[in-house]
């Protein structure tokens, strides 16, 4: 079946360590999107992508960075430098024009 | 820039009390208003997609109707499985063809025995 896999589910980070968040799709979408989760704020956006090599940043990029080396894989890479990183992350992708998202299952990432 | 409001922020029903979640938005022109159902700690999954002012779509309890200003989201005779957050989101006519999804807050709909 087609569909979207994030990994891993839950990731702990340090103080000062960079983490990477994996994504994947079997769809065929062009795009794909990494969204921010915090209780009663609604999805933020953090990166998008619309074809391979090349990304966007979306409204809240500070201290994230992203690649899209392969049509199938956008990684996301949470940096020492995103000061409150511990949230809900989720992975999204999209054929374009009218059609709305498929969504992953997420990655919660906690800092210790 | 688009905006979503959504409310109420939560909204308790007794097993088979119907009620109406709402969606207001304000964007430059809209290509699609998307419904999405979020159980705790999964991804959302798609529930509609409403694209044009008097339209309406329906899937089992659940029916969801467009203005030009705002989406409702009616629940007839709910049921404890409908528990849930359900979150609305616009996509804007103007830009690319991908274009980015403003989601609103999103509503918790608890429903009880």
């Amino acid at each position: 079946d087609g569909g979207i896999t994030q990994s891993p589910k839950y990731l702990f980070r340090k103080e000062g360590q960079n983490v990477t968040l994996s994504c994947e799709q079997n769809l065929n979408h062009d795009a794909m999107y990494w969204y921010r989760q915090d209780p009663g704020q609604g999805l933020r956006l953090i990166y998008y992508s619309q074809i391979v090599n090349d990304f966007q940043k979306g409204d809240i990029a500070e201290g994230y960075s992203v690649s899209r080396e392969k049509k199938e894989s956008f990684p996301l890479t949470v940096t020492s430098a995103q000061k409150n990183p511990t949230a809900f992350y989720l992975c999204a992708s999209s054929m374009g024009g009218h059609d709305g998202y498929t969504f992953g299952s997420g990655t919660r990432l906690t800092v210790v | 820039e688009d905006q979503v409001t959504q409310s109420p922020e939560a909204l308790r029903l007794q097993e088979g009390e119907s009620s109406s979640l709402n969606c207001s938005y304000t964007v430059s022109g809209l290509r699609g208003l998307f419904w999405y159902r979020q159980d705790p700690g999964k991804g959302p999954e798609f529930l509609f997609t409403l694209y044009s002012a008097g339209e309406e779509k329906e899937k089992e309890r659940l029916k969801a109707t467009l203005t030009k200003k705002e989406s409702f989201l009616h629940i007839t005779a709910p049921k404890p499985e409908d528990s849930a957050t359900y979150l609305c989101a616009v996509l804007d006519a103007g830009g690319t063809s991908y274009g980015k999804l403003t989601f609103g807050q999103g509503t918790i709909l608890t429903v009880h025995p």
